[in-house]
């Protein structure tokens, strides 16, 4: 496998239970984000990691929690959300943080939907 | 608070046709520009990173300008195909230059 690759693709889940969006990529890159995708909304930064440290958390609600557990592996962590959280949700890497230098490379997406 | 800004919101054009797209963004610490190309059911694919003002960029029929002075960016394509059918978003880098700030999109139609 190359690029990113996101899983599942399609998730369907009530607002009480928990889940996890899972994002791997095989570019050696360095930083990795998690973006959101709403209705008619512009794609929505969501959290940041360097070097599997996060460094930027955009205002997110706790029921979404990240972890980096290395520089190939983005997990999102899903509890009690709610169906506005219904959404697009992607995953991209850089080789390194912040998009000055170099292109991101996204994944297909991480379809969610919030009974 | 970034303002990516894109224009139109949607084109519908014939095969053959010409078009282009606008994207706006502050002119102020300037770092880079990118364009997107998003699919249906695909994942968003860089286009362009264009970084210096006056740049212009050609990928096939698709080309891109930048002034940087005035914070905007052209985006043609010449001679409009079907599969140029997507969503073209343009990028900025934020303040801290940790991640990009993406404008709404232009999505394109191409009519056969």
């Amino acid at each position: 496998e190359t690029g990113v690759t996101q899983t599942p693709r399609h998730l369907v889940m009530g607002m009480t239970n928990k889940k996890s969006l899972k994002c791997e990529q095989h570019l050696g890159h360095n930083a990795m984000y998690w973006y959101k995708q709403s209705a008619k909304k512009p794609l929505e930064l969501m959290f940041v990691y360097s070097l599997e440290e996060r460094v930027e958390n955009n205002s997110v609600p706790s029921r979404f929690s990240p972890e980096c557990p290395n520089s190939s592996h983005l997990f999102l962590h899903l509890h009690t959300l709610q169906p506005e959280d219904s959404a697009l949700y992607l995953c991209a890497s850089s080789q390194d943080v912040g998009g000055a230098t170099g292109e991101l490379f996204f994944g297909e997406g991480s379809r969610l939907t919030v009974l | 608070i970034l303002n990516v800004e894109q224009s139109p919101q949607s084109l519908h054009v014939q095969e053959g046709d010409s078009t282009n797209f606008t994207c706006s963004f502050p002119s102020s610490n300037f770092y880079a520009l990118h364009w997107y190309r998003w699919e249906t059911a695909k994942s968003p694919e860089a286009l362009f990173v264009m970084t210096l003002n006056g740049d212009e960029k050609k990928k096939g029929r698709i080309s891109a300008t930048l002034n940087t002075k005035e914070g905007y960016s052209y985006l043609y394509i010449k001679g409009s195909q079907p599969e140029d059918s997507a969503t073209y978003l343009c990028a900025f880098p934020d303040t801290g230059r940790r991640a990009l700030t993406f404008g709404s999109g232009t999505r394109l139609q191409v009519q056969p």
